[in-house]
């Protein structure tokens, strides 16, 4: 069955540095989504992206964090200057969306758990 | 978003059937419910998702009265491997492109 793939599956990095967590979807999905967890709370939304350009950010999407598809096959998220509480995990998801969207299930990756010190 | 209330946590013995029941008074006409599944350090993962009635498949049961105020899902005869935390969500085309909203879940532990 085909699946979301995600790396690293940890990275730890120091406050202010830049880091990109990469997640390769399902082949032929159209819609791809970023999620984060931070450890013991709930799965929260960042950001959706359709067609090459971001459909929907949530508050936590700031100017610190970027989506980008650089080829056929990868979704990047970027956190440029990371802060303590960036620490999550971070789950990458994608839909077909080829019937719209109704009734389609979101595809979750393994998640990269983000460490901030 | 209609809002969801489910419980905190849950024990069950392997081999018994368990069933989560999630309120949500105000769900709207157009609105879907989908139950997902999470294992420790693990992305959610799709289990079943209903409009009204009954809905089985490979995994779970979701029955929804008429009123859809209210869904259960129904896990028969779970294993220890069923240990999770079960979120029920309830909007418009939530497993579409649309962002889905996660509350705290129901924790389930099942024992030996």
């Amino acid at each position: 069955e085909p699946e979301v793939t995600q790396t690293p599956s940890h990275q730890v990095t120091q406050m202010g540095q830049e880091v990109i967590l990469r997640c390769v979807p399902i082949s032929n999905h159209l819609y791809f989504y970023w999620y984060r967890q931070i450890l013991g709370q709930k799965v929260e939304f960042l950001v959706s992206f359709y067609n090459n350009e971001i459909s929907e950010k949530s508050e936590i999407f700031d100017d610190q964090f970027s989506v980008e598809r650089p080829d056929g096959s990868n979704f990047t998220l970027k956190i440029r200057s990371t802060k303590l509480e960036d620490s999550a995990m971070y789950f990458c998801a994608s839909t077909p969306g080829t019937s719209g969207g109704e009734g389609e299930t979101q595809y979750f990756g393994p998640g990269t758990r983000l460490l901030v010190l | 978003l209609a809002k969801t209330t489910q419980p905190i946590s849950m024990d069950s013995y392997e081999g018994q059937e368990v069933n989560i029941t999630c309120s949500h008074n105000n769900i709207a006409t157009n609105d879907y419910i989908t139950w997902y599944q999470q294992f420790p350090s693990q992305g959610p993962r799709f289990i079943i998702q209903g409009y009204k009635t009954k809905v089985t498949n490979e995994v779970a049961s979701l029955f929804i009265p008429a009123d859809r105020k209210s869904s259960t899902l129904s896990l028969p005869r779970v294993s220890l491997s069923d240990t999770a935390v079960y979120y029920c969500l309830v909007g418009d085309q939530p497993s579409g492109n649309t962002p889905l909203v996660f509350g705290k879940g129901t924790r389930l532990s099942v024992i030996a």
